[in-house]
């Protein structure tokens, strides 16, 4: 069945720094959303790629959704201690309403 | 702001026992679903329903769970003889339409841990 993997499994920085995690499907999506997730929490929407080759700014973040529609990432520049959490992408295949969630990438930060 | 209501927040139950897990999704929303979170894992998805009928379940939903939408406002998801292996946060999730469209985003529930003892 689709399978969307994502690394790293865990990441730690100190703030300040930039934080990227990486998502890849075993099949072609039709689009990917990205969460997050902070400890204790819910999944909360960030955004949502659609077009291949598409990429989405919001402030710090950058997200960007591959050529091939397979894979995906996000970029957080300048970490801030707010930005803790689990970021979990979730890809989409055409005609099906679920969501694949990746194994989530678990942002810790050194103030 | 709209928001997606789950209770309880908390279930601890026996092995074998029924549970109900309830939800209230925004009232403008025609798409629901659950997921579910064993502790530290991923997301997963079990089901969606949309105009009263099941559209997708995944190979988790097996004959033990069952969906209804009781009233119009409740969404519930019934665990008939819960198993050890089915302790997990559960999320409710709606959507106003069917994800395919453009910035159209899942609302998640603040989630109902169920334990099972």
């Amino acid at each position: 069945g689709q399978q969307v993997m994502q690394i790293p499994q865990y990441q730690h920085v100190q703030e300040g720094e930039d934080f990227t995690t990486y998502c890849n499907s075993s099949t072609t999506l039709s689009n990917i959303q990205w969460y997050k997730q902070r400890p204790g929490g819910h999944p909360v929407f960030l955004i949502q790629l659609v077009k291949s080759g598409e990429v989405k700014k919001q402030k710090r973040l950058t997200f960007q959704f591959g050529e091939a529609k397979k894979n995906s990432s996000l970029h957080i520049t300048a970490t801030q201690t707010t930005d803790v959490g689990t970021y979990f992408c979730a890809g989409r295949v055409t005609g099906a309403q679920k969501l694949v969630f990746g194994q989530g990438t678990r942002l810790t930060i050194n103030p | 702001e709209p928001e997606v209501t789950q209770t309880p927040s908390h279930q601890v139950t026996q092995m074998g026992q029924e549970v109900i897990l309830r939800c209230v999704p925004i009232s403008n929303h025609l798409y629901f679903y659950w997921y579910r979170q064993i502790l530290g894992q991923k997301v997963e998805f079990l089901v969606s329903f949309y105009n009263n009928e099941i559209s997708e379940k995944s190979e988790i939903f097996d004959d033990q769970f069952s969906v209804e939408r009781p009233d119009g406002s409740n969404f519930t998801l019934k665990i008939r003889s819960t198993k050890l292996e089915d302790s997990a946060m559960y999320f409710c999730a709606s959507s106003e339409v069917d994800l395919w469209f453009m910035n159209t985003e899942a609302f998640f529930g603040q989630g109902t841990r169920l334990t099972v003892v």
